[in-house]
């Protein structure tokens, strides 16, 4: 059984770096059949596809193009998690920020990220 | 990015009725391999998503069997065939078919 858990700060300054951490239990961040997603929900945005890391004898990254250029996901193997950097964060990143895997059945718990001084 | 329409945004339901969401895309979810990549998903309140239905018409473990997916091409409906008090909340629909993936807006069901 595949679990998801996130772990990081929920407020952020502006202009700031937002940092999300997901740690996989029950699955390896380096399969090489599996992927692993950022996904963030506002009522402006909706549920909104961030980007995702997977590893197929290299590891690979795809981003949004609304937040390409500030985003940076990046796998730890030691520590079985993948993990979420935002830079240069607005109060519009104001979100509830999962992660998930590739199929979008099994989902992180949320972070609300609020982004204010 | 293929835009996911969902309709209504509120849907007033009877317990032990019937209900259907529709959710149209702008583009044919039709794969080249002859699969559509249409899934759903339910979130109760401060919950995270929970998919229900997946490839348009397959029930996730653990759904129960009055939840159903259908449609082809741009237009599916997730239907619900005795609403029960649990199934309160908002749903979403998702395509997996083009990238980016993307979701609809919801639409929230309340007794």
């Amino acid at each position: 059984q595949v679990q998801l858990q996130q772990s990081g700060p929920g407020l952020v300054k502006p202009s700031q770096t937002l940092s999300l951490a997901c740690d996989i239990s029950g699955d390896s961040v380096s399969s090489n059949s599996a992927a692993w997603n950022w996904i963030r929900q506002s009522p402006s945005r909706g549920l909104e596809w961030l980007g995702r890391t997977y590893y197929r004898s290299r590891w690979n990254t795809d981003y949004a193009v609304s937040v390409k250029g500030r985003i940076m996901i990046n796998a730890d193997t030691s520590k079985n998690q993948f993990s979420l950097q935002l830079n240069s964060v607005t109060p519009e990143d104001t979100a509830v920020y999962y992660c998930g895997n590739d199929g979008f059945d099994i989902w992180g718990q949320g972070t609300m990220v609020t982004v204010s001084s | 990015d293929v835009v996911m329409t969902q309709s209504p945004l509120s849907l007033p339901v009877t317990l032990g009725r019937p209900a259907s969401i529709s959710c149209m895309s702008s583009q044919s979810l039709v794969f080249s391999d002859g699969n559509t990549y249409l899934n759903w998903f339910q979130q109760r309140p401060g919950q995270s998503p929970r998919r229900l239905i997946y490839m348009l018409s397959n029930r996730d473990s653990g759904v129960p069997d009055r939840f159903s997916g259908s449609g082809s091409g741009t237009d599916f409906t997730l239907r619900i065939n005795r609403v029960e008090a649990e199934d309160v909340g908002v749903y979403y629909c998702m395509q997996g078919t083009h990238w980016p993936p993307t979701f609809g807006g919801g639409t929230k069901v309340e007794i």
